[in-house]
């Protein structure tokens, strides 16, 4: 199965900072990758497809990036509702295979 | 509305067997590919198997093989899960969710855009 590693595994840092995660596959995966965010209690929620793709409804401060085997998830300016949990997912090949996640926490 | 529900969770015995379902509103539910998805308490998400529109084509994770069969009822807009030979290790919040199943130039890529609030197995003593 494909490996997949964030980094950081956790962060802290203040409303209005940039933030930047990152994710790498143990083999490349083009660009089939997906980013989620859950907030404790909830659901996964979509935020960006095919590694740069932003889902509807998301906003324009979430962005993506990466090919390959190096990916990262941008959030430009963070704001309060952006304190979470943030995974990566591979969809190159079966089995489908998440990151093991970042919290971002509030400093 | 756009909604998901899962239902079928609880307690069952290391060996036992379960069946999760989830029940679909508010869109064509045989137009998407689902897909199930794991947490275990305090810990991050495992996909666990998925299916096609029609069923003819399902994956599942490793570990799963040979024990969880993921199905569909097209004409009940339900997706379901039967777990057996269950173990301690099964023990999560299962969600069921949509894929948007985009292509764009010939590759298909996941994005899970719908999801439920999760059934909780406990796989227990």
């Amino acid at each position: 199965a494909i490996q997949m590693t964030q980094s950081p595994s956790s962060l802290s840092a203040s409303v209005g900072d940039r933030v930047t995660i990152t994710c790498r596959a143990s083999q490349g995966i083009r660009n089939e990758l997906g980013w989620y965010q859950q907030k404790p209690g909830k659901a996964p929620k979509l935020l960006i497809y095919a590694a740069s793709s932003v889902q509807g409804g998301v906003p324009s401060r979430f962005s993506g990036s990466g090919s390959g085997t190096f990916f990262t998830l941008t959030i430009s300016s963070l704001q309060p509702e952006d304190f979470a949990t943030y995974y990566c997912l591979q969809d190159y090949i079966y089995p489908r295979t998440f990151g093991q996640g970042t919290k971002v926490e509030i400093k | 509305e756009v909604q998901l529900v899962e239902s079928g969770g609880g307690l069952a015995q290391p060996g036992g067997s379960l069946r999760l379902s989830c029940a679909a509103s508010g869109f064509s539910f045989s137009s998407y590919w689902l897909t199930w998805v794991r947490q275990a308490p305090g810990k991050g998400l495992e996909w666990v198997a998925n299916i096609k529109q029609d069923g003819s084509e399902k994956s599942y994770l490793d570990s799963v093989k040979g024990r969880f069969t993921i199905s569909r009822d097209n004409a009940k807009n339900t997706l379901f899960l039967e777990m057996s030979s269950l173990r301690v290790d099964d023990t999560a919040l299962y969600f069921c969710a949509r894929d948007r199943d985009i292509y764009r130039s010939g590759v298909h890529y996941d994005a899970f855009d719908i999801w439920g609030q999760g059934t909780m197995v406990t796989v227990s003593s």
